[in-house]
C-alpha cells in the first residue's frame, strides 16, 4: 500500500517552454502533498506544499509564479515549471500525506534537462 | 523541527549488520524520529520512525535512547541492494507535518 507514482520520470525540453509533472497518490487520498527538488549531490529541499483545493504554501526562495502548483483532486497533484531554464535542470520529488499519523511516502522523481 | 547530525559515510559488509548513528540532542518531546533512505536516482524510501520505544518491521530496527538524544538504524542483515543515503529526521506530530532533509549518511555495503 502507499504508492505514489510521479509522471514522467524523466524529460527533456527547450529553454522558455512548460513541463508539468504529475503525481498521484494510486491507494490512499492524499490531503497534503509536498514538492521537493534535488541538485546533483545536495538533499533534498521542500519547495511547496500543497492541500487539496486550496492554494500551495511556498518556500522561502521558490517563485510561486514559476513553479505552479494544482492540488484539484485528493489524488492528484501537478507542478508546472513555466518558462524553464537550464537552471531549472534538477530532480523534482513529489510526496504524499494520507494522514498526519501515517509516513509520509514519495514518487520515483522526474528528472528535468531544459537544454 | 530538531537538527540532526549524522556520519557523512558509512561501509559494512554484506551480511552483517549495518549500524547507522544520528544524534538529535535538541529533541523536543513530542518529535518523532523518521528514517529514510534514498537509492541513487530514486525517491526517498520511508523506513520506520518512533518517538519513545524501539521499534521493529521488516525492514530495520530503531533504538532511541533513554533520553533520546539519539538514535540507531540497524540494518539486521545488509545486502548490496542497501547501498544508499540515509536520512534521519525528526518532526512535530500532527498536522503540521513537514519532513526537512539534513545530508544523511550514504551507506555502502560491499561484497
Amino acid at each position: 500500500g502507499a504508492v505514489v507514482s510521479q509522471h514522467p520520470s524523466w524529460v527533456i525540453c527547450k529553454s522558455g517552454t512548460s513541463v508539468k509533472i504529475e503525481c498521484r497518490s494510486l491507494d490512499f487520498q492524499a490531503t497534503t502533498m509536498f514538492w521537493y527538488r534535488q541538485f546533483p549531490k545536495q538533499s533534498l529541499m521542500l519547495m511547496a506544499t500543497s492541500n487539496e483545493g486550496s492554494k500551495a504554501t511556498y518556500e522561502q526562495g521558490v517563485e510561486k509564479d514559476k513553479f505552479l502548483i494544482n492540488h484539484a483532486s485528493l489524488t492528484l497533484s501537478t507542478l508546472t515549471v513555466t518558462s524553464a531554464h537550464p537552471e531549472d535542470s534538477s530532480f523534482y520529488i513529489c510526496s504524499a500525506l494520507g494522514s498526519t499519523n501515517s509516513p509520509l511516502h514519495f514518487g520515483n522523481g522526474t528528472r528535468l534537462t531544459v537544454t | 523541527d530538531a537538527k540532526t547530525t549524522q556520519p557523512t559515510s558509512m561501509d559494512c559488509a554484506e551480511g552483517r549488520a549495518a549500524n547507522l548513528p544520528c544524534n538529535h540532542s535538541t529533541i523536543s518531546g513530542n518529535e518523532y524520529v523518521y528514517w529514510y533512505r534514498q537509492i541513487h536516482s530514486q525517491g526517498p524510501q520511508y523506513i520506520i520512525h518512533g518517538l519513545k520505544n524501539n521499534e521493529t518491521n521488516e525492514m530495520a530496527s530503531l533504538i532511541i535512547t533513554e533520553d533520546r538524544k539519539s538514535s540507531t538504524l540497524i540494518l539486521p542483515h545488509a545486502t548490496l541492494r542497501d547501498t544508499a543515503v540515509y536520512y534521519c529526521i525528526v518532526r512535530v506530530g500532527g498536522s503540521n507535518y513537514k519532513l526537512t532533509f539534513g545530508k544523511g549518511t550514504l551507506l555502502t555495503v560491499n561484497p
